[in-house]
């Protein structure tokens, strides 16, 4: 079945220091999700990327989607405590017919103040 | 900001009971959906549901499991003849349609098997 794995499992950062998560895919996806948990909280949906070679920007945040559609990025700049929680991508298979979201399992943050 | 609600938020139940997760999705949204996410670990997608009947599981969701929309309101999800490894956090969530759609994740039902 589709996988979908996520590095690093937990990255611990001082305060203003950039972060990034990478996801990868074992299948072509047809588009890929990210969500942010806090801390005894449920996912949060941040943002989608749909087409081939997209970033897109939310303040701080950029998200990227590779050309051949199976690995993502997203990259914190100058990260605040605010940012902490679980960020974990989703993907949904290419022309499977499926619907079906497939989480990675998710980057821990830590922010050091 | 309308909301994906459950109930309850913590669920104690003894091994071998049934119980029953309640969601109340977005009222406009037409695809409902649970997941399953055991302590410290990702979230497993379990079941889709759409105009009243199941649209995709997985390959968690075997009989034990079901899903009913019993009302214009309510979503549930059926355990039966729980297993300690039923433990977990359940998340309702909902989309106003599927593919390319954000899902709207409710606040989570811990379900506690003894």
């Amino acid at each position: 079945g589709q996988q979908v794995m996520q590095i690093p499992q937990y990255q611990h950062v001082q305060e203003g220091e950039d972060f990034t998560t990478y996801c990868n895919s074992s299948t072509t996806l047809s588009n890929i999700q990210w969500y942010k948990q806090r801390p005894g909280g449920h996912p949060v949906f941040l943002i989608q990327l749909v087409k081939s070679g997209e970033v897109k920007k939310q303040k701080r945040l950029t998200f990227q989607f590779g050309e051949a559609k199976k690995n993502s990025s997203l990259h914190i700049t100058a990260t605040q405590t605010t940012d902490v929680g679980t960020y974990f991508c989703a993907g949904r298979r290419s022309g499977a017919g499926s619907y079906q979201l497939t989480f990675g399992k998710g980057t821990k943050l830590s922010v050091i103040p | 900001e309308p909301e994906v609600t459950q109930t309850p938020s913590h669920q104690v139940t003894q091994m071998g009971q049934e119980v029953i997760l309640r969601c109340v999705p977005i009222s406009n949204h037409l695809y409902f959906y649970w997941y399953r996410q055991i302590l410290g670990q990702k979230v497993e997608f379990l079941v889709s549901f759409y105009n009243n009947e199941i649209s995709e599981k997985s390959e968690i969701f075997d009989d034990q499991f079901s899903v009913e929309r019993p009302d214009g309101s309510n979503f549930t999800l059926k355990i039966r003849s729980t297993k300690l490894e039923d433990s977990a956090m359940y998340f309702c969530a909902s989309s106003e349609a599927q593919g390319a759609q954000p899902q709207h994740f409710g606040d989570g039902t811990r379900l506690s098997i003894l």
